[in-house]
């Protein structure tokens, strides 16, 4: 059974840069191929999907975060992360990495459990 | 680029049948397979995909959910709704190099 596990500060100040990372168990990052996506909610509002990640290494990003957004891929470690720079209190929201369910399906079936990040001084 | 547009809330009684409609450009649909829906049942929880492909359900999802599309427009039904079915509801488009969710939709089953 695939799963995602996010891991990363909760807490991180004004300006600064946001790293989360994504482990993916029961399963190889490289295997097939897959997006790899990095998914945000604020809190009490609407999903924002904000970038994902072929597993040979090709990104691609939201239009409107792409000057702020990286996203990366590390086969080694079967992980795969983000980072967001110059982060305000906009960004304070619950980060989740996601799988299509299939190969060539367009549909997130695979979630983690979702990491909340706050931005604060 | 903008979220897609649905409704903010729909309601209906048990049994009844409700539709979501997700309103975007034709550059938000111009992906492979471009439509998904999801449902989340709580804030803070995972959202849960129900329709993927535009029409395609994930095993363990009932037939009463259903998607479709037309256009620059994308529809979910729920036939016999349930108390349970009561969610936020959540549209995805695939626009090729990126995707776009819509603003989502509250379903009060009453």
């Amino acid at each position: 059974q695939l799963l995602l596990q996010e891991s990363g500060p909760g807490l991180v100040k004004p300006s600064e840069t946001l790293s989360l990372t994504c482990t993916v168990s029961g399963g190889s990052i490289t295997s097939n191929n897959y997006y790899w996506a990095w998914i945000r909610q604020p809190p009490g509002k609407g999903l924002e999907w904000i970038a994902s990640i072929y597993n040979s290494g090709t990104p691609y990003y939201s239009p409107s975060l792409r000057s702020r957004v990286t996203i990366s891929i590390d086969t080694y470690k079967n992980q795969f992360s983000l980072k967001v720079t110059s982060v305000t209190a906009a960004d304070t929201a619950f980060y989740y990495c996601a799988r299509d369910i299939e190969p060539a399906a367009r549909g997130y079936g695979y979630w983690g459990q979702g990491t909340l990040v706050t931005v604060s001084s | 680029q903008s979220a897609l547009t649905q409704p903010r809330s729909v309601s209906g009684s048990p049994g009844q049948s409700v539709t979501i409609s997700c309103t975007g450009t034709s550059s938000d649909f111009s992906g492979y397979n471009s439509v998904s829906w999801y449902q989340q049942q709580h804030p803070d929880k995972a959202p849960k995909l129900i329709i993927y492909d535009v029409n395609k359900r994930p095993s363990g999802v009932p037939g009463r959910f259903s998607g479709s599309k037309s256009g620059n427009t994308a529809s979910l039904t729920i036939s016999g709704l349930q108390a349970d079915d009561e969610s936020d509801y959540y549209c995805c488009s695939n626009a090729g190099s990126y995707r776009v969710f819509g603003g989502g939709t509250k379903l009060t089953v009453l």
